[in-house]
């Protein structure tokens, strides 16, 4: 099946510095979409990207998708400590329904 | 607003026995979708619907069964429960075919032991 490697598993950064995370995959999607995951709670989208060289901010996050189709980039400024949670990539292909294939997760710690 | 509501939260289950864990929202969806989530690793998903009465595998259905009786409620069966199950398992919804953003449940942290 499809398969998602996201990089880096885990991050503990300065609060106030940059963070950058990406997904890359053997096969190509149509959508990515980037969701953030909580302790005890079910991932939450943060943003959504359905073109290829599609470049979307949602406040202090930036996502991008990937020329080739088949990676997608997360960056966050400023970090802050309620940034700490695990962040997933999903790449959805067309012919596959509609089913999202997810990464691993980055998990992201802040120190404030 | 609940959007998706899973229960139970918890559960500890002895080898063998079986559990439904239940999933139900209140937007109308049409798809539902059960997943997954082992420590350090994504979401897999187990199930999914694409409307009542409709359902079909995912990537690691074997252990599990499903039903759609109503567009409402998808809950996810256990029939003989296994370690390798010990998981948290997570429902979600869509709308329609190509609207993605999906909601989640609060997920069901299930131990087998």
């Amino acid at each position: 099946g499809q398969q998602l490697n996201q990089s880096p598993q885990s991050m503990f950064i300065q609060e106030g510095e940059d963070v950058s995370m990406n997904c890359t995959s053997s096969s190509i999607f149509n959508t990515w979409l980037w969701y953030k995951q909580e302790p005890g709670e079910g991932p939450v989208l943060l943003i959504a990207l359905y073109k290829a060289g599609e470049l979307t901010s949602n406040g202090r996050l930036t996502a991008q998708f990937g020329i080739t189709r088949k990676d997608s980039f997360l960056n966050i400024s400023a970090s802050i400590p309620s940034d700490v949670g695990i962040y997933f990539c999903a790449g959805r292909n067309n012919n596959a329904g509609n089913m999202l294939t997810f990464g691993g997760g980055t998990r992201l710690m802040v120190k404030p | 607003n609940a959007g998706v509501t899973q229960t139970p939260k918890f559960r500890i289950l002895k080898i063998g026995q079986s559990m439904t864990l239940q999933c139900t929202q209140d937007m109308n969806h049409n798809y539902m979708y059960w997943y997954r989530q082992d420590p350090g690793m994504g979401l897999k998903l187990i199930y999914y619907s694409v409307g009542a009465g409709i359902t079909d595998k995912g990537e690691v259905p074997n252990g599990y069964n499903v039903s759609r009786s109503t567009t409402e409620d998808f809950p996810l069966r256990l029939e003989l429960a296994a370690p390798s199950q010990t998981s948290v398992y997570f429902c979600a919804s869509t709308p329609a075919q190509f609207n993605t953003e999906a909601f989640f449940g609060q997920g069901t942290r299930l131990t087998v032991v």
